[in-house]
Parts: structure tokens; sequence; C-alpha cells
């Protein structure tokens, strides 16, 4: 089975500061995607950036951009020039591309983002 | 304006009473999930469906049941054999199983009082 761990369960950044959420997953396939996504305080869920396996080139949406480290296992979010806007729990998914089988995604237990004016 | 909605927003239930909590998704999207959030954790997969008129375990099914009978609807029932039913429960969709962006509902707060 596959696991998401992220290690930082809050993290603390000042407005217009860069800051970067960690994440580690463990898993037995070569082929997959992964995933973050906010969850701000309204609590839904938000689809922040996407990054399939199979690509070495980091996934990059505008100010949020994703350092993935295959061998490692390792997929970390960095979020530049921080705004207000950008407080809420970030969770790390993965998701395996083979098609078969259980399809949901497997989350980690989230980091909460404040961000300070 | 095509989404998901989950209904209603928040629910209360008596111990030992059954309670069905509605998705539902204009989006023609063939599979749809739901999982369950407790605080300080991340997402869990309760149930999910593929296709219309099947669905399958997700890793916490105990004491929860579904249906698919149509496609744009995946009803969840907490029934009294779930012994800790407090939580916010998420309800999602994609097109189909090889798809990799899911949508989200914007959930319902379940309470047992």
């Amino acid at each position: 089975a596959q696991t998401v761990t992220q290690s930082q369960p809050e993290m603390s950044v000042q407005e217009a500061e860069t800051v970067t959420l960690s994440c580690t997953y463990d898993t037995s396939e070569s082929d997959y995607y992964l995933f973050w996504y906010k969850q701000p305080p309204s609590r839904q869920m938000i689809l922040v950036i996407r990054q399939e396996a199979y690509k070495q080139q980091n996934a990059t949406e505008n100010r949020f951009s994703v350092n993935f480290q295959k061998a490692a296992k390792s997929f970390s979010l960095k979020i530049s020039d921080s705004q207000l806007g950008d407080a809420a729990m970030y969770f790390c998914a993965y998701r395996s591309a083979s098609g078969g089988g259980a399809d949901g995604l497997t989350f980690g237990k989230g980091t909460h983002l404040i961000i300070q004016p | 304006d095509g989404g998901i909605t989950q209904s209603p927003k928040y629910l209360f239930r008596k111990e030992g009473q059954n309670v069905t909590l509605s998705c539902e998704q204009n989006l023609n999207h063939d599979a749809m999930y739901w999982y369950r959030q407790d605080p300080g954790q991340g997402l869990r997969l309760i149930y999910y469906s593929q296709i219309v008129n099947d669905f399958q375990k997700g890793d916490i099914a105990e004491g929860y049941s579904v249906s698919r009978e149509k496609k744009e609807s995946f009803p969840l029932t907490v029934t009294s054999a779930q012994k800790n039913p407090t939580a916010f429960y998420l309800c999602a969709s994609k097109l189909d199983r090889w798809s990799t962006e899911a949508f989200f509902g914007q959930g319902t707060r379940l309470t047992v009082v």
C-alpha cells in the first residue's frame, strides 16, 4: 500500500516571502501521479498542482512549483511571494497510474500554512 | 454551472440512527468517490464507483454503504454500525478511472448527538 507523509503539521511565513512544504511518499510502483491540494477555511478542496512521475521536469503553476525527486520519493511544494489568500491546509496526495483497482487518492495528513502580514 | 453538490452542509444524527449524505454531479463523470476527513488527518477513502451500477470498498468502508443507480448520484449511508461517525465527508468525481483530476464537493459535516 502507498503511504504519504507530511512531516510539518504547521508552517508560518511572512507575506511576500517564499515557503516550502515537504512531502515524502512510499510506493513500489514506477508510474503514478502526485498532487498538492489546498483546503481553505471553506473546506473546499482545490487542486494546486499536479506532477506525472514519468516527467522529469518539475511542474509549475504561477507562484507554485514543485521539487520532484523520484529516487528520493520526495515531492515538495514551493510557494513564492506568499499572499494572505494562500493561508490554508495543504495536502499532498498520490494516485497510481495503473488505471486498475482502487484509483482513489492517498492523502498525507496535511500542513497548516499561516501567512503573517 | 457544472459541479458537484453535497447536501446538507451540516447534519446531526442521534446515536443508533442511519443517515444518508447526498452527492450529485452534473459533469457527466463516470467515477465518484467518498472520503472522510478527521481533525489532524488527511482524507481517507470510504467507497468508490468507477461506473454506474458498480462500486467498491475503499480503505475504511466498515459501517458505511453506498449505491450508484444513476450516473449523476452517489449517496453515502452512515449506518449505526459506524462507531465513530462524527467527521467531515467529501465527495469527489472524475471523468473516468484514468483521469488525473478529481473535482470535490463542498462537504458535509456530520455530528452525532
